[in-house]
């Protein structure tokens, strides 16, 4: 089946010690999205592309990079994890050229730090 | 400012019930609308899409929209306990820009 994959689905940290969460996805979809879900909060865009085409949030801290090395992947580099960066972090593909612009989820990777 | 409105709930009904959840926009050129359904630490699913006035009914979930008065409600009929979780309405403001997210409402559906 098509689909979002992300890896790791859980992840534990330090403060300060940078962490890679990794996105991957069949669809074929030239979209990509980050987004940042803290508890009872909608979903917060942190990056998307449009093909190689990057786009960052204004209010996106410096402390979050990402990377689009081909179609299928994406990761997203947190360099010195603080304790409010401690969230669920998804990943979602969309196409363009669609009339809906539907956009679909992966499963998440519930960061922790310590 | 873009703005999805939704009221945050919690929403409870009696099993069998219909549960009405209501979304309003503030973009009047807003193109399409999405309903997500978020269980407890899971990643949101995609549940119904729409981009026409009037309803769109898909199994027990039917979509509403109304363009001129900038509101989108989703049904759930005969809701069941598993049906419990909150459910987020998104919009497409423009093209392909990205998708403006509600803070969604919580139901329960208390058995």
């Amino acid at each position: 089946d098509a689909m979002v994959i992300q890896n790791p689905r859980y992840q534990v940290t330090q403060f300060g010690k940078p962490v890679t969460l990794s996105c991957s996805q069949t669809l074929n979809h030239n979209v990509m999205y980050w987004y940042q879900q803290k508890s009872s909060q909608a979903p917060k865009l942190l990056f998307h592309y449009y093909d190689k085409d990057f786009n960052n949030e204004a209010d996106t801290p410096d402390n979050f990079q990402s990377r689009r090395p081909n179609t299928s992947f994406c990761f997203l580099d947190i360099r010195s994890p603080g304790l409010g960066d401690a969230a669920m972090y998804l990943c979602a593909t969309s196409r363009t050229g669609t009339s809906l612009n539907e956009q679909f989820f992966g499963p998440g990777t519930r960061l922790t730090v310590l | 400012q873009k703005e999805v409105e939704q009221n945050s709930g919690p929403l409870s009904v009696p099993e069998g019930a219909i549960a009405s959840l209501n979304c309003t926009y503030s973009d009047r050129g807003s193109q399409s609308f999405f309903w997500y359904r978020q269980y407890s630490g899971k990643s949101p699913e995609l549940i119904m899409s729409i981009y026409s006035n009037g309803d769109k009914e898909d199994g027990r979930f039917t979509a509403q929209l109304n363009k001129a008065s900038q509101y989108v409600s989703l049904l759930i009929r005969d809701s069941q306990p598993s049906d419990s979780a909150t459910y987020l309405c998104a919009v497409n403001i423009e093209g392909n820009t990205p998708l403006v997210f509600g803070k969604g409402t919580r139901l329960s559906v208390i058995a």
